[in-house]
């Protein structure tokens, strides 16, 4: 079964700083979907970036960018310019590539705090 | 456009009472996905459906749990009956079917079981 880990459950940083949240998986899939995903305290799930395993190029969205190693199974999210309205818990989610959609396995978050 | 809409926001009640939480996906989505939330498990999958059809239920935790999709536009979870273990934040979220096309979560139902 896949499985998602975020070995980190707190992190905080400093406004205006760059930070780094830590994800791995297991799958022996060999295409995939990768998400990270914001949850504020409003309780909202907001999609913050998605990253295709066949694509080598590292998706980046504004602020948000990932480090993605497929041979290691990892997928960081770094933030950069680290703004307080970027508080949340951040949740890291995988899902393989079929024909369709398929559920989500996410980790089990990383609470970020931001730092006035 | 609008998003995903489920009902109600928060939900308190009594145990042993009947729960039923909705949920309309976005428009033209035929993917449907129930999770659950809790501190000790985290972001779980109940049940999904495509087309109206249930794909898999292996997350529903007991038979007290049931869901249904009767039409592309409404989906309900329901529990009968309710225990306070049943507590949780309650998603629905959909997502069209092709390419890596990201699920749409609603804002979720907070269950409470006294």
């Amino acid at each position: 079964a896949q499985t998602v880990t975020q070995s980190q459950p707190e992190m905080s940083v400093q406004e205006a700083e760059t930070v780094t949240l830590s994800c791995t998986y297991d799958t022996s899939e060999s295409d995939y979907y990768l998400f990270w995903y914001k949850q504020p305290p409003s309780r909202q799930m907001i999609l913050v970036i998605r990253q295709e395993a066949y694509k080598q190029q590292n998706a980046t969205e504004n602020r948000f960018s990932v480090n993605f190693q497929k041979a290691a199974k990892s997928f960081s999210l770094k933030i950069s310019d680290s703004q307080l309205g970027d508080a949340a818990m951040y949740f890291c989610a995988y899902r393989p590539l079929h024909s369709g959609n398929t559920p989500l396995v996410f980790g089990k978050g990383t609470r970020l705090s931001v730092i006035a | 456009d609008a998003g995903v809409i489920q009902s109600p926001r928060h939900e308190v009640t009594e145990m042993g009472q009947e729960v039923t939480l909705r949920c309309k996906p976005i428009s033209g989505h035929d993917y449907l996905f129930w999770y659950r939330q809790t501190m000790m498990r985290g972001l779980e999958l109940l049940i999904y459906f495509n087309n109206n059809v249930p794909i898999d239920d292996s997350g529903m935790p007991e038979d007290r749990f049931s869901a249904k999709m009767p039409n592309a536009s409404f989906s309900t979870l329901k529990i009968q009956p309710s225990e306070p273990r049943d507590s949780a934040v309650y998603f629905c979220a959909s997502s069209p079917s092709a390419g890596p096309q990201p699920q749409h979560f609603g804002d979720g139902t907070r269950l409470s079981i006294l």
